[in-house]
């Protein structure tokens, strides 16, 4: 079954700190992964994105996420984090002809 | 990329009455989707809204609860009926540009039922 696992539902580090949020996915085929963020009171946006080659991938804001076939993981890394990082994130498994899977996301606190 | 907008952004609602979402895209797309996302849960697809057909529902989704319309290659809406306290939840539509592999979402639409 297709399915996304974030194991930690909230993080908190302090501002400065580095960051490594974890996802692991189960997916039938070689799957699309993406990274999104959600701001308190908005919509999703889209941090960054891995379909094919160099399996370290980087994106807005200072993110960056690297694919382990081996491990079925798609961590996503910052290394030093803003007040303004504090937000949910959502890592998500699909491909471009089927719907996307979404994990249950894991909040980011901030400390100052 | 695409940019999304919805309406409204958000409303409160009476109990057995209906809500009608829109959602505009800023370029024509042929693949439109909405999502719930439930009181501190993740996303789950309600629907797939392809221009020119019929939508297709996910388990769990049927069409006279949820009812889709996709009249043309930038607009969509969906309609929840009969509201209960249980539909409380957040509403996003997103679209997937053709030629593109990645979906853009709306900022969501705020729903309470009273």
């Amino acid at each position: 079954a297709q399915s996304v696992t974030q194991p930690d539902i909230h993080i908190t580090v302090s501002e400065g700190a580095s960051l490594e949020l974890r996802c692991n996915y189960s997916y039938g085929a070689t799957p699309y992964l993406f990274w999104y963020v959600q701001s308190p009171g908005q919509g999703l946006q889209l941090l960054l994105k891995y379909f094919s080659g160099d399996t370290l991938v980087q994106g807005i804001k200072g993110f960056e996420a690297e694919f382990k076939r081996s491990q079925s993981s798609f961590n996503l890394r910052k290394p030093s984090v803003h007040w303004s990082d504090a937000a949910e994130y959502f890592c998500a498994v699909g491909n471009r002809d089927d719907k996307i899977i979404f994990g249950k996301g894991t909040r980011l606190h901030i400390l100052p | 990329s695409a940019v999304i907008s919805q309406k409204p952004s958000r409303d409160i609602c009476q109990r057995g009455t209906s809500l009608t979402i829109q959602c505009q895209v800023d370029s024509q797309v042929t693949m439109m989707f909405w999502y719930r996302q439930q009181p501190g849960q993740s996303l789950t697809l309600i629907a797939t809204a392809n221009q020119g057909s019929e939508a297709t529902y996910e388990s769990g989704f049927v069409i006279d609860k949820f009812p889709i319309s996709r009249p043309n290659l930038t607009f969509s809406t969906l309609t929840v009926s009969n509201l209960s306290p249980e539909d409380s939840s957040i509403y996003l539509c997103s679209a997937r540009p053709d030629y593109q592999d990645t979906q853009y979402f709306g900022p969501g639409t705020r729903l309470l039922v009273l």
